[in-house]
């Protein structure tokens, strides 16, 4: 099993600029999220879903969006990249959306915008 | 507004130590508090985790220490070795409408010499 999968490791963006971070998961976990990890500020929920067709936001949604219409793929997009936008992206997924769920989370995706 | 409070931000233990870390929360709904760890260039993993109505787990040289009243847990890590070197998270969460969604603390980053 590949577990969770995100590409692209890296990227480097222009302000204003769209982009696609991918995940996807061969689980067939109910539950993803997308996590964005700044130095000292842990890791920060900006959107997550409980199945396909249901999304809704985190703590920091703002400059993102997010679809589910397979149980495998929640992309995350950025619509108009902002310098406070470069972070360090995490997909994470669990088996249910509720109860003491492991999260297994992807490799993560170093974004940079200039 | 950080609702998971983690300290120390970074912590140096000689080889065969005791590391401590320690978490503390607000919201009393939180029902699960699991610690992850992650190696550089890595997405966090579980470690352990632990129910409010246990004060203590053991898995190996890790301990959770779980202190209801006060809205404290730590993490022991006992005998601790080169290879624990890592940033460690607490994470505590809760059910809400749309199932469990988890509040991270900022990390500590452990190096532990040999």
């Amino acid at each position: 099993n590949a577990g969770v999968t995100q590409t692209p490791k890296f990227q480097v963006l222009k302000t204003g600029q769209s982009m696609t971070l991918q995940c996807a998961q061969d689980m067939n976990h109910e539950y993803m999220s997308w996590y964005r990890q700044d130095p000292g500020m842990g890791l920060r929920l900006i959107h997550y879903s409980v199945g396909a067709g249901i999304t809704d936001q985190g703590e920091v949604p703002n400059g993102y969006n997010v679809s589910r219409s397979t149980t495998e793929d929640f992309p995350l997009r950025l619509l108009s990249a902002a310098p406070s936008q470069t972070s360090v992206y995490f997909c994470a997924s669990s088996p249910r959306p509720s109860g003491a769920n492991v999260l297994t989370f992807g490799a993560g995706s170093r974004l940079t915008v200039l | 507004q950080q609702q998971v409070k983690q300290s120390p931000q970074s912590l140096i233990v000689q080889k065969g130590g005791i590391s401590i870390i320690n978490c503390a929360y607000e919201n009393t709904a939180f029902d699960y508090f699991p610690w992850y760890q992650q190696f550089p260039g890595k997405g966090p993993a579980l470690l352990i985790a632990i129910r409010p109505d246990v004060s203590e787990k053991k898995e190996g040289r890790f301990t959770i220490s779980f202190n209801k009243s006060a809205k404290q847990f730590s993490l022991h890590i006992m005998d601790s070795q080169p290879g624990d070197s890592a940033t460690y998270f607490c994470a505590a969460s809760r059910e809400d409408n749309y199932g469990q969604n988890f509040v991270f603390g900022p990390g500590t980053r452990l190096s532990v010499l040999p």
